[in-house]
């Protein structure tokens, strides 16, 4: 299986600052990666797919970049309801796996 | 706007099978993959598998020998079924909508219990 490797596992910080998780995969997974923004009791919600694009009416202090092992999740502006667990997701190879999440809490 | 359901019984005794059942709103099951996903309490997301319209399946080879997805077009349904359960099993269960490359659409998701 692809280990999706996500950091951390967990941050804190103001309103306004960026945030920044990574996702590393075990092999090459080319770019095919998503992530997803869970809050508490909610089912996950689609932010970007293909590593950098945008879903549709998804705010755009969202972004991603990363090809091949390394991706990289920011959000450039941290608003309160950005309150979440954040996970990355290859497509890559079955089974599709996920990351362990990012929790990001205001400070 | 496409909604799926998730429905079945929160509650399954060990060694019993675990039956859920995605009713699919909004439009048409025959198209793209389908899926489930689940999420112990507290934990992260794995994927179970997913069914084609067509029927053809494909399965996280960890739950392999217990799973089974079917699918019902004249329904507009999906359905998982996963034998031999634990308390290992106790997890919120997701379905969701693949279309190439991403889940766009999930249920909300219903929490099943394994426990006598």
């Amino acid at each position: 299986d692809i280990q999706m490797t996500q950091s951390p596992s967990s941050l804190s910080a103001s309103v306004g600052d960026r945030v920044t998780i990574t996702c590393q995969a075990s092999q090459d997974i080319n770019n095919y990666l998503n992530w997803y923004q869970q809050k508490p009791g909610k089912a996950p919600k689609l932010l970007i797919y293909d590593a950098s694009n945008l879903e549709t009416g998804v705010p755009s202090r969202f972004s991603g970049s990363g090809s091949g092992t390394d991706f990289t999740f920011t959000i450039t502006s941290l608003q309160p309801e950005d309150i979440a667990t954040y996970y990355c997701q290859q497509y890559d190879y079955v089974p599709w796996t996920f990351g362990q999440g990012t929790k990001v809490e205001i400070k | 706007q496409v909604q799926l359901q998730e429905s079945g019984p929160g509650l399954v005794k060990p060694s019993e099978t675990l039956s859920l059942t995605c009713t699919v709103s909004g439009g048409s099951i025959s198209r793209y993959y389908w899926s489930w996903i689940r999420q112990p309490p507290g934990k992260g997301l794995e994927w179970i598998g997913y069914i084609f319209y067509s029927g053809s399946t494909n399965y996280n080879p960890s739950l392999k020998s217990r799973v089974t997805i079917s699918v019902d077009t004249s329904k507009n349904q999906f359905s998982l079924y996963l034998s031999s359960v634990t308390a290992a099993d106790t997890a919120v269960y997701y379905c969701a909508r693949f279309v190439p490359n991403y889940f766009d659409y999930w249920g909300q998701g219903t929490l099943v219990t394994v426990s006598s």
